[in-house]
């Protein structure tokens, strides 16, 4: 089955820094790449997406790039903020599937 | 809308002991799955369901059983619990389709001690 590798699985930034998260996957049929933001005791939050017809895409500070012949996708932060502080998953769906496997998240800490 | 609601927030279990989370959302949702969230593995799928009368088994479906029986419900029972089954249980939602937006919505979780 799918299975989605990420790293780094802790990053501490200064505030203004940018910050990269990378994740690699099995699969070349999957075709959707969601990150999500889980802050201390919440629920994961959906911050992004990327289909595979798409290279990369952008939400403010916040940009997803995807390299399908090497089956890696990256999260890149910019300005980095100390309210961006957060795990962080990756994960991605198979085509024609329902499931998403997730990444094992990366602890991102944005110090002043 | 209230979203995915879950409940109960927190439960604690004696090992044996069967219970039901329930899981309901109010956004005409197709999709719904359940995972569960332990330190240092992310996200698993439980099991997942494409509609109503229709559900599979996600990575980690043992120990575990749902039904499908409204598109607004889904409920994880767990049918004798162990203290492997300590962990976070979130149930999420999604509405068919790839437009944008489109992405899983999570409910607040539950916090399930088995001792």
């Amino acid at each position: 089955g799918e299975n989605v590798e990420q790293h780094p699985s802790t990053l501490s930034v200064q505030e203004g820094d940018s910050a990269v998260i990378k994740c690699t996957y099995s699969d070349s049929a999957s075709n959707y790449f969601p990150w999500y933001k889980q802050e201390l005791g919440k629920r994961p939050q959906l911050i992004i997406d990327i289909r595979s017809n798409v290279g990369e895409k952008k939400d403010q500070r916040i940009a997803v790039t995807l390299n399908k012949t090497a089956k890696h996708f990256s999260l890149h932060i910019t300005e980095t903020q100390p309210e961006d502080s957060a795990v962080y998953f990756c994960a991605s769906r198979l085509t024609g599937f329902q499931k998403l496997v997730f990444g094992t998240g990366t602890r991102l800490l944005v110090s002043p | 809308n209230a979203g995915v609601t879950q409940t109960p927030k927190f439960q604690v279990l004696k090992t044996g002991q069967s219970m039901t989370l329930q899981c309901a959302q109010d956004m005409n949702h197709e999709y719904m799955s359940w995972y569960r969230q332990d330190p240092g593995m992310g996200l698993r799928l439980i099991h997942y369901s494409v509609g109503a009368g229709i559900t599979d088994q996600g990575e980690v479906p043992n120990g575990y059983n749902v039904s499908r029986s409204t598109t607004e419900d889904f409920p994880l029972r767990l049918l004798s619990a162990a203290p492997s089954q300590t962990s976070v249980y979130f149930c999420a939602s999604k509405k068919k389709g790839t437009a944008p937006n489109y992405g899983y919505t999570f409910g607040s979780g539950t916090r399930l001690t088995v001792v």
